[in-house]
């Protein structure tokens, strides 16, 4: 069965440093979502991109978070310099393109990041 | 802007209880929404969704009906098992959107 695929799985790293996590989404799956769960709440969208165009970036702390689809496949969300704040889950998602309607979005296993 | 608001945890049952977990939502126009499940080391999961008013999703035993008039969406299972021990989570897409907006999330133990 096809899954989102998400690395590293845990990362430690301590304040100012940068720290980037990777996405695979699902092959085919052209919108491709990155959220932050931070211990004890629901997952937030940070960004959500359509092929390599990004469509919703608006909850993004833009002075320090970048994120990338190049190729409209696989993506890559930097943080620079980190903060104590920063630690969270971050969780990556995948779905077709949505025309009409909802279209389900898949999650990988996500990537749990402390900060020290 | 869009919200959800759920019942607040953790609840903890005997194997064999009724659930009920209460999800009340906030958003203009006619949201989908949906219940995702996230057992313990693993990626959120959908368990349910309902696109439209007096909708009701099913999966594995859960319900839950879209409750325009009350904005709610409450999730209920008549006879838990200690595998359903994970963290549930209220969510809403609205209409034309493609995001997520989530609640807080409910941890659930069940005892056996």
């Amino acid at each position: 069965e096809a899954e989102v695929a998400q690395s590293p799985r845990y990362k430690i790293t301590e304040k100012s440093q940068a720290v980037a996590f990777w996405c695979d989404p699902i092959s085919g799956h052209a919108t491709l979502y990155w959220y932050r769960q931070i211990l004890g709440q629901g997952p937030e969208l940070l960004v959500q991109f359509q092929d390599e165009s990004v469509v919703d970036d608006s909850q993004l702390p833009k002075d320090r978070f970048s994120a990338e689809r190049l190729k409209g496949v696989d993506s890559t969300l930097k943080i620079q310099p980190a903060e104590l704040g920063d630690s969270a889950m971050y969780l990556c998602a995948s779905s077709l393109p949505g025309t009409r309607g909802y279209n389900e979005q898949f999650f990988g296993p996500g990537t749990r990041l402390t900060v020290l | 802007g869009d919200s959800v608001t759920q019942m607040e945890g953790p609840v903890t049952l005997s194997e064999e209880a009724f659930l009920t977990i209460n999800c009340t939502y906030t958003a203009t126009g006619y949201p989908s929404l949906f219940w995702y499940v996230q057992y313990p080391g693993e990626g959120l999961q959908l368990l349910l969704k309902a696109t439209k008013a007096d909708d009701k999703g099913s999966n594995k035993g859960f319900e839950a009906t879209y409750r325009k008039e009350t904005t709610s969406f409450h999730l209920e299972k008549g006879s838990v098992q200690v595998s359903d021990s994970a963290v549930y989570f209220c969510a809403l897409s609205s209409q034309g959107a493609q995001k997520l907006v989530f609640g807080q999330g409910t941890r659930l133990t069940i005892n056996p």
